[in-house]
């Protein structure tokens, strides 16, 4: 059982790139998330799915966008990436009365 | 809308000293509340939760929390520190599924990093 799994670990963009994170959970999960972690600034929501076709605005959705492909999938694209998109970016799933389970993380640099 | 605080972003302790770290929430309906544990370059993962019935929970490693609706408080807690212990932790609250329509938002605390000292 592998949870929630996030594709690429490390990335390194230019600024204006694009590129698209992707998640995966086997869980059979209703509601999946994107966070981002800064430092001193916890986790923020960017954007989440309540549902297999549906998606919401989360906290900071600026520059992101995101699709829920299946129940299992759900990706968060970059379509310009800029230095202020350098975070760790957290995929998470959740079923109703239980926890989140959270991916490992991507690491994302853009200089 | 819900909000969780976390008071002390660094905490230190000795190595067999008592842990403290402080959460309190708010949220417009009764709360599902959670702690979790980031190691270094890891995900998060659940510590404990507190959903419904009994207020003392008690998760893995020897930690506990009690939920204090009086005080809007979830402190996490444990007797006696470990150098293993030294790790980010993150209080999180949720609205209850069954009342906003079977969805759960989940809100994130800053974290708080706990520092070990032998």
């Amino acid at each position: 059982n592998a949870g929630v799994t996030q594709t690429p670990k490390f990335q390194v963009l230019k600024t204006g790139q694009s590129m698209t994170l992707q998640c995966a959970q086997d869980m059979n999960h209703n509601s999946m998330y994107w966070y981002r972690q800064d430092p001193g600034m916890g986790l923020r929501l960017i954007y989440y799915s309540a549902s297999e076709g549906t998606t919401d605005k989360g906290e900071v959705p600026n520059g992101y966008n995101v699709s829920r492909l299946n129940k299992r999938e759900f990706s968060l694209r970059l379509e310009s990436a800029a230095p202020s998109q350098t975070s760790v970016y957290f995929c998470a799933s959740t079923e109703s009365n239980t926890e989140a389970f959270f991916g490992q993380g991507t690491r994302l640099t853009v200089v | 809308a819900q909000s969780v605080t976390q008071l002390g972003s660094h905490v230190s302790v000795s190595e067999g000293a008592l842990v403290l770290l402080r959460c309190n929430y708010s949220s417009s309906v009764p709360p599902y509340l959670f702690w979790y544990v980031q190691y270094p370059n890891q995900g998060l993962q659940l510590l404990l939760k507190y959903t419904t019935g009994a207020t003392l929970v008690k998760g893995i490693n020897g930690f506990e929390a009690e939920f204090k609706k009086s005080e809007t408080s979830f402190h996490l807690t444990k007797p006696s520190a470990h150098m293993s212990d030294a790790a980010e932790y993150f209080c999180a609250v949720s609205d209850n599924p069954h009342l906003s329509g079977g969805y759960q938002k989940v809100t994130f605390g800053i974290g708080t990093k706990l520092q070990v000292i032998p």
